[in-house]
């Protein structure tokens, strides 16, 4: 199961941080992926990034927001968060965490407005 | 990035009847890495299929998917009134792409 937390509104400019906790699996797991995924009426669904372990922590991320995204994993709380910097009103939608590359398990979502 | 088209936009059926939806990729998706999501109103989306036509845990087998390359189509059987919601198809073989999605009502 996945439980989302974070801010329902951000101001423009501003860094929207969402949290994914994550039960029943471990984020530091080698056969599962941790994703990040937004839905709006104008992009659709539209994934943002991912982060796994293999050994080693690897980060993927859309190029569409690569250059103000970060997804960490933090593994004394099981749990992995977004972080998207230098927000517009275009990035207002509903945010979701969802496990795996096809999308086995998703959060609940959360709606992110972004306005002043 | 592979560019994912969903077609029709909206299907309109009765209960008992059949329903076929396309997605067409804009090139080759690799290991068939398709997959097919349900989502109804206020929800997220739910996995039906993975790998073009293997079901997720729990979905009925009047849920079936072929298809290869770029053309890939899901088929629901014997639809009930529950089965109204819009339907996307997701590739994974590289960076992660959704379709625009179908709606399906049942009337």
């Amino acid at each position: 199961q996945l439980q989302q937390s974070g801010p329902g509104l951000v101001k423009p400019s501003q860094t929207l941080s969402l949290t994914c906790a994550i039960s029943g699996d471990s984020v530091s797991s080698n056969r599962a992926a941790w994703n990040w995924i937004r839905q709006s009426p104008s992009r659709g669904l539209e994934w943002l990034g991912r982060t796994y372990y293999r050994s080693k922590w690897f980060n993927d991320y859309a190029v569409s927001v690569k250059s103000r995204i970060a997804i960490n994993p933090d593994t004394s709380k099981n749990q992995f968060s977004l972080h998207l910097n230098s927000v517009t009103p275009e990035d207002t939608a509903v945010y979701y965490c969802a496990r795996g590359w096809e999308y086995t398990s998703w959060g609940q979502g959360t709606l992110v407005t972004v306005s002043s | 990035e592979i560019v994912l088209t969903q077609s029709p936009g909206t299907l309109s059926l009765s209960p008992g009847e059949r329903a076929t939806l396309s997605c067409r990729a804009s090139q080759s998706v690799t290991s068939n890495s398709l997959a097919w999501y349900q989502q109804k109103p206020g929800q997220a989306p739910r996995l039906l299929l993975y790998g073009a036509s293997s079901r997720a845990t729990g979905i009925p087998d009047r849920f079936s998917g072929r298809g290869s390359g770029t053309d890939f189509t899901l088929t629901i059987s014997g639809l009930e009134p529950e089965d109204s919601a819009v339907y996307y198809c997701q590739q994974y073989a590289g960076s992660h792409t959704f379709g625009q999605g179908t709606r399906l009502e049942i009337k």
